[in-house]
């Protein structure tokens, strides 16, 4: 049972406007969030936290939205860029539980048109 | 800055070899972990540890086995090769619960199992 869900595989945005990628979860004991960009042939690469305290981080152009009630969370992009074009993941974990492991969505893949 | 350094970048087997996938972590991080990604799957969790000598499954650790002997390394083993276990593979550590933060993954591996 995929306790982290990305409904949407893809989506595209022309550069300069906002991109918005959704990521909902359904272990309410999940209390820290993350996401990831990754290129072809790369590791993931870290981008931008939240803790489940907290309902907004912000780092420079990203921003991380956690709705705990609706067990949802979002990454604002503004202004996206074509640099930006890559496969997001967002990721969860029970840190304070004593539980290791991170569980990852399937992934969006972001297209940012010039 | 956090390295962590998969052995080879791409590797080809033969179905039934004994296969071995090294990683290495250079943050004296107690945790490490091991993902596949698979196109429309997103990461999924093989198997992870805690501490040297400890390991837990996870989401599909079958057909895979895990050593960690040093608290830097943790290999990954698949016993039998098969083709459904082409794949990249992803290691990554990241230091223990309750402070949070996030995983830093190494540049993966690209299996390919004929």
């Amino acid at each position: 049972d995929q306790q982290v869900k990305q409904n949407s595989p893809s989506l595209s945005v022309q550069e300069g406007r906002i991109s918005i990628l959704n990521c909902d979860y359904t272990n309410s004991m999940f209390d820290y969030f993350l996401w990831y960009k990754k290129y072809p042939a790369e590791g993931p690469t870290f981008l931008i936290s939240i803790s489940s305290i907290k309902d907004k981080n912000e780092d420079g152009r990203f921003t991380v939205f956690l709705n705990k009630s609706a067990k949802h969370l979002s990454l604002h992009i503004v202004p996206s860029q074509p640099g930006d074009s890559a496969v997001y993941f967002c990721a969860a974990s029970e840190g304070a539980s004593g539980t290791y492991k991170y569980i990852f969505g399937t992934g969006t893949r972001l297209k940012v048109l010039a | 800055d956090v390295k962590v350094t998969q052995s080879s970048r791409y590797l080809v087997k033969r179905t039934g070899e004994k296969v071995f996938l090294e990683c290495v972590q250079d943050m004296d991080h107690e945790n490490m972990f091991w993902y596949r990604q698979d196109p429309g799957l997103g990461l999924r969790l093989i198997y992870f540890s805690y501490d040297v000598k400890m390991k837990e499954k996870g989401d599909i650790p079958e057909g895979y086995s895990v050593s960690r002997e040093k608290k830097e390394r943790f290999s990954l083993i698949l016993e039998s090769a098969s083709t459904n276990q082409t794949s990249m593979y992803l290691c990554a550590s990241s230091p223990p619960p309750p402070r949070n933060t996030e995983a830093f993954f190494g540049q993966g591996t690209r299996l390919t199992v004929v």
